[in-house]
């Protein structure tokens, strides 16, 4: 069975600083990797996901995540962070059709000014 | 195109009582799947179904009902509530592209107090 680990359970940074969420997967093919970003009170919303090729993949809103499959790595990265990036990220990894995703349990992304 | 709906947005149920929750899609999705979210647990997943008239267990199917009778709809039913199931629910859709689930597209979820 596949399984997430989010490290961090809360991070903060300055406003214009760099972000980097760590994550680590556990399963023993090439699985389906995504980021989701969740606003307090709200449903989560898709940022970017890895089903195979480039391992450099492109999201929403700036951000980009890189897949290492040596490390089982996804992390998630931004150059520069806005203060509206101050939410919970879950990062989720889905195996064979990705029907089912298995969700870390989130980092906390504080934003100060 | 609203996306996912689910409906309440909030409920309250006493122990032992049964409800239904509702989750509409109108983006023609085949993948529907039910998650709860509790504080640092992250979601975990409930029920899913890859079409009409097939469903699943997840890994935290126990106590919950689902039925999967048009593309649209995916209820899930709790068949008599207990504290342990206060939690918020989402529900999700997804289409799939090259074998694989394109990533799945939330509602706003169902915030659930049993008491």
């Amino acid at each position: 069975a596949q399984s997430v680990t989010q490290p961090d359970i809360h991070i903060t940074v300055s406003e214009g600083a760099s972000l980097e969420l760590r994550c680590n997967y556990s399963y023993g093919a090439t699985p389906y990797l995504f980021w989701y970003v969740q606003s307090p009170g709200q449903g989560l919303q898709l940022l970017l996901k890895y089903f195979s090729g480039d391992t450099l993949v492109q999201g929403i809103k700036g951000f980009e995540a890189e897949f290492k499959r040596s490390q089982s790595s996804f992390n998630l990265r931004k150059p520069s962070v806005h203060w509206s990036d101050a939410a919970e990220y879950f990062c989720a990894v889905g195996a064979g059709t990705a029907s089912k995703l298995t969700f870390g349990t989130g980092t906390r992304l504080q934003v100060t000014l | 195109n609203a996306g996912v709906t689910q409906t309440p947005k909030f409920q309250v149920l006493k122990t032992g009582q049964s409800m239904t929750l509702q989750c509409a899609q109108d983006m023609n999705h085949e993948y529907m799947s039910w998650y709860r979210q509790d504080p640092g647990m992250g979601l975990r997943l409930i029920h899913y179904s890859v079409g009409a008239g097939i469903t699943d267990q997840g890994e935290v199917p126990n106590g919950y009902n689902v039925s999967r009778s048009t593309t649209e709809d995916f209820p899930l039913r709790l068949l008599s509530a207990a504290p342990s199931q206060t939690s918020v629910y989402f529900c999700a859709s997804s289409y799939s592209r090259g074998g694989g689930v394109c990533g799945y597209t939330f509602g706003s979820g169902t915030r659930l107090t049993v008491v």
